[in-house]
């Protein structure tokens, strides 16, 4: 199982550009987030979702939006991207017969120029 | 607001010494709390969570409902304990907040 994948790794864009993260997971769970870290701020949870075709914002949701079409897929799109956007993305999943454990991605490091 | 507090960013201690790595958080529920580590290049992942009441690679924490607390513990540091480490709380929904985090030293 490859557990939690993130694409892409890295990537850097420019001002007013667009963007999708994408994150998968292949161990059929129901939860999925998308957090944000930054040093001196720990991990910030921008949006969730509990379950295919559901999403709610989280603590830091301006300027992100998600899509759950899928259950083992949770899209993070910037529209049009700002430099306080520079970050590394975490991806993770989690089921309640795990006990809510959340399983992380690799991440994804954004620059915007 | 549910919030968890981390107050040391970075904390060292000579192996073999016993080490402690604060987290404070409030929640006016029911909390449900979490040690993540994230040791170099690697994942995120958990330490241990209070439910489970277990230690793990030597850490235990207890939830201390009276002074909001959930502090981890190990009696003998190791070199390998050197990472970043989060505590974590759920709140009813499935919402996460994570703290700051403390990233430990372990002196050789």
């Amino acid at each position: 199982n490859a557990g939690v994948t993130q694409t892409p790794k890295f990537r850097v864009l420019k001002t007013g550009q667009s963007m999708t993260l994408l994150c998968a997971q292949d161990m059929n769970h129901e939860y999925m987030y998308w957090y944000r870290q930054d040093p001196g701020m720990g991990l910030r949870l921008i949006h969730y979702s509990v379950g295919e075709g559901t999403t709610a914002k989280g603590e830091v949701p301006d300027g992100y939006n998600v899509s759950r079409l899928k259950k083992q897929n949770f899209l993070l799109g910037l529209e049009s991207a700002a430099p306080s956007q520079t970050s590394v993305y975490f991806c993770a999943s989690s089921s309640p017969g795990q006990g809510y454990e959340q399983f992380f991605g690799p991440g994804t490091r954004l620059t915007v120029l | 607001a549910q919030r968890v507090t981390q107050p040391e960013k970075l904390l060292s201690v000579f192996k073999g010494a016993p080490v402690e790595l604060k987290c404070n958080y409030s929640y006016s529920g029911s909390p449900e709390l979490f040690w993540y580590v994230q040791y170099s290049r690697q994942r995120l992942q958990l330490l241990l969570r209070h439910i489970s009441r277990e230690s793990i690679k030597g850490f235990t924490a207890d939830l201390n409902k009276g002074e909001t607390s959930f502090h981890l513990k190990k009696p003998f540091a190791q070199e390998e304990d050197s990472a970043m480490y989060y505590c974590a709380l759920r709140r009813s929904g499935n919402q996460f907040y994570f703290g700051t985090g403390t990233s430990l030293t372990v002196i050789p």
